[in-house]
């Protein structure tokens, strides 16, 4: 079966400090990879995706993630933190196999300490 | 519309009694789902419509949930006797394309009490 892992519930990081937040997965196929923030009460807005070419996909408000295949990983990634980064994060897979659906992960809740 | 908006936003309802969300998806979207949020985890898939294919119910967890898509745009996806673990907040997405890469758009949600 398809499936998405995030080791992570919380994640904790300095105001400044680079973030990483993690996210494996295991497939049959090519995987096509997104990140999704939550913040509170609100719904879940597209960060990035990775289709196909480049191992890193850079997306909305300075994040990036990068696809090792290897490693079947997808770890979100930001070379330095805001108190506003604070939100719940969404790793997703789709795959071909005749579904659209989107397979999400658990969550990760970042924390960005001033 | 500039996004996906669903209502209500919040909906308190007694147990055993039927209730239903709706979702206006992203104009010109042709593809419609609908995620479950429940405390503590992921989210859950539930259905997903494209255009007038047949849609996939494969996540519907009981025959007490259904949907509906009507005239290829708004969607409404109803609970009947309603139960208490039914509580979660009820997500709704629409996307452009059927295309894998394509990613898809949220809306606010509906969070549903069942008391």
């Amino acid at each position: 079966a398809q499936s998405v892992a995030q080791p992570e519930d919380q994640v904790n990081v300095a105001e400044g400090n680079p973030l990483t937040v993690k996210c494996t997965y295991s497939v049959s196929g090519n995987p096509y990879l997104f990140w999704y923030v939550q913040y509170p009460n609100r719904g879940l807005q597209f960060l990035l995706k990775y289709i196909t070419g480049d191992n890193l996909v850079k997306g909305s408000y300075g994040f990036e993630a990068e696809f090792n295949k290897s490693q079947t990983s997808f770890h979100l990634k930001k070379p330095s933190a805001l108190v506003s980064d604070s939100a719940l994060y969404f790793c997703a897979v789709r795959v071909g196999d005749g579904t659209y659906k989107y397979i999400f992960g658990t969550g990760t809740r970042l924390k960005v300490l001033a | 519309g500039a996004g996906v908006s669903q209502s209500p936003s919040n909906k308190v309802t007694e147990k055993g009694k039927d209730v239903e969300l709706r979702c206006d998806p992203i104009s010109g979207h042709t593809a419609l789902y609908w995620y479950r949020q429940s405390l503590g985890q992921g989210l859950e898939f539930l259905i997903y419509f494209q255009g007038n294919s047949a849609p996939d119910k494969s996540g519907l967890p009981s025959d007490r949930f259904s949907a509906e898509r009507t005239g290829g745009s708004v969607s409404t996806l109803t609970i009947q006797r309603t139960q208490q673990e039914d509580s979660a907040v009820y997500l709704c997405a629409s996307s452009s394309m059927t295309g894998l890469g394509t990613e898809a758009f949220f809306g606010q949600g509906t969070r549903l009490t069942v008391v």
